[in-house]
């Protein structure tokens, strides 16, 4: 089956360091894969999203690559700031299902600080 | 335009009981979708539903079932509640059935305590 393994938490880093989380898929088709955020309180936000084998995917300074070769797509970012604080969630969908389901890592906190 | 929505936001039920939660997908969109999250883990797929019928279910009990309506809105029921049914709902919507370029919205859940 399907399955996503994220770098555990929790991770805290200084307010411009940079930030990398790894995450490493095994899946029986071709997916998509994504980076969903979660802040204190609130539900899931799409952060970044890769269709193919060598996308990248970017938005608000993260990155990931989707390599097919290493089955990854790790999370990064160059300077983080006290507002990234969050869980961090990567996930996959597989279109060879008739559902159009999405596959969680167990996340990952990260706490900025100032 | 309003995102996804789910009522209750918060609840609290006794061991043995039943609850129906509910979720307004954002307009314009069929497909609906329901996950648990269990805290310190992340999200697991319960159901999907498109244009009214369930198209996908993940590893749960019969105990849980959905509905969606001719509105796209959806109910899911949890019968017989357990400790261990303790955790955040999830609603998500989507365009379409299995398009892989449509993403996929969530809602900010409702938090169910079962004790």
């Amino acid at each position: 089956g399907n399955s996503v393994t994220q770098m555990e938490g929790p991770v805290t880093l200084s307010e411009e360091a940079f930030l990398t989380i790894n995450c490493t898929y095994t899946a029986t088709g071709y997916p998509s894969l994504f980076w969903y955020v979660q802040y204190p309180g609130e539900g899931l936000q799409l952060l970044l999203k890769a269709t193919k084998a060598d996308d990248k995917g970017s938005n608000k300074g993260f990155e990931a690559t989707y390599r097919k070769e290493t089955t990854s797509f790790h999370l990064e970012k160059g300077s983080v700031q006290v507002s990234d604080s969050a869980v961090y969630f990567c996930a996959l969908s597989d279109p060879s299902g008739s559902a159009r389901q999405l596959t969680f890592g167990s996340g990952t906190q990260l706490t900025v600080l100032p | 335009d309003a995102g996804v929505t789910q009522s209750p936001t918060h609840l609290i039920k006794t061991r043995g009981q039943h609850v129906t939660l509910r979720c307004s997908p954002i307009s314009g969109h069929k497909s609906v979708s329901w996950y648990q999250q269990v805290l310190g883990q992340g999200p697991q797929f319960i159901f999907q539903y498109y244009e009214k019928e369930e198209r996908g279910r993940g590893n749960f009990p019969d105990r849980f079932s959905a509905r969606q309506f001719p509105n796209y809105s959806s109910e899911l029921n949890v019968n017989a509640l357990l400790l261990g049914d303790s955790a955040l709902y999830l609603c998500a919507s989507s365009l379409a059935s299995t398009n892989q370029e449509n993403t996929i919205y969530f809602g900010e859940g409702s938090w169910l305590t079962v004790v």
